[in-house]
C-alpha cells in the first residue's frame, strides 16, 4: 500500500553541487508531477508527465530536468545546485480519464532540500 | 499564468469557532479541488466541486463553488484542534490534466 514514494526525505547540498531527486508510484498512473512548495505557499508545477517517456515543463522548470523512462518512475534532477532552490518538493501521481474517481493526484510525504 | 488566491494567508482562532476561508481567481475552472496538508506530509484531497453554485458538505467543513466557477469557499463549522493545518484549494482548466494551486491559508485551532 505504498502510494507514491519520494526519497530522500531530507537533504543539505552546496551551491552548484548536483543531485536527483526520486519518486516512485505503485498504483500504475500515466500521469505525474513534481512541484515546489516554499514555506506556507501553494505547490507551483516544475515538470510533469502524462506516460513513460513523454514529459513537459510546468510553471518553474528552470534549473531542473525530468525523465521518464517507465510508468513507475519519475526523477527530478538538479544540475548546478542554487540557493533559490531551497524548497520542499512533493511529487504526486493521477490515474487516466476524466470523471472525479481519477482527477485525484496522490502526493509523496516530499523531500526537503536545502542549498548552502 | 492563472492565479488563484486565498483568504486569509493566516487563520488563528479557538476551538469551537466558526470560519471560512476563500479561493479566487479571474479564470474560469471546469473543476476546483481542496485540499489540506499537515506538516511534514504531502495534500491530501478533501474535495472536488465540478458545476457552478454547487455545495458539497463534509462532516463540519461545507465547500463552495462559485456559480461562474471562478471562486470557491471552505467553510467550517466549531473548529477543532484537528483542522489545524495548511487548506489549499486548486483548480483544473478544461479537459487539462493540470492543477493550478492556490496561495495556501494556514489554519491554526487552539484549545
Amino acid at each position: 500500500n505504498a502510494g507514491v514514494t519520494q526519497t530522500p526525505k531530507f537533504r543539505i547540498l552546496k551551491i552548484g553541487q548536483s543531485m536527483t531527486l526520486q519518486c516512485a508510484q505503485d498504483m500504475n498512473h500515466n500521469y505525474m508531477y513534481w512541484y515546489r512548495q516554499d514555506p506556507g505557499m501553494g505547490l507551483k508545477l516544475i515538470y510533469y508527465s502524462v506516460g513513460a517517456g513523454i514529459t513537459d515543463k510546468g510553471e518553474v522548470p528552470n534549473g531542473y530536468n525530468v525523465s521518464r523512462s517507465t510508468t513507475e518512475d519519475f526523477p527530478l534532477r538538479l544540475e548546478l545546485a542554487a540557493p533559490s532552490q531551497t524548497s520542499v518538493y512533493f511529487c504526486a501521481s493521477k490515474g487516466q480519464g476524466g470523471d472525479l474517481a481519477k482527477n485525484i493526484q496522490y502526493f509523496g510525504a516530499g523531500t526537503r532540500l536545502s542549498v548552502l | 499564468t492563472q492565479l488563484l488566491e486565498q483568504s486569509p494567508q493566516f487563520l488563528s482562532i479557538q476551538e469551537g469557532e466558526n470560519l471560512t476561508v476563500y479561493c479566487n481567481s479571474s479564470s474560469v475552472f471546469s473543476s476546483l479541488q481542496w485540499y489540506r496538508q499537515e506538516p511534514g506530509e504531502g495534500p491530501v484531497l478533501l474535495v472536488t466541486v465540478v458545476t457552478g453554485g454547487e455545495v458539497k458538505k463534509l462532516k463540519r467543513l461545507t465547500f463552495q463553488f462559485g456559480d461562474a466557477r471562478k471562486d470557491s469557499s471552505l467553510h467550517i463549522t466549531a473548529a477543532q484542534p484537528g483542522d489545524t493545518g495548511l487548506y489549499l484549494c486548486a483548480g483544473r482548466t478544461g479537459g487539462g490534466n493540470k492543477l493550478t494551486f492556490g496561495t495556501g491559508t494556514q489554519l491554526k485551532v487552539e484549545l
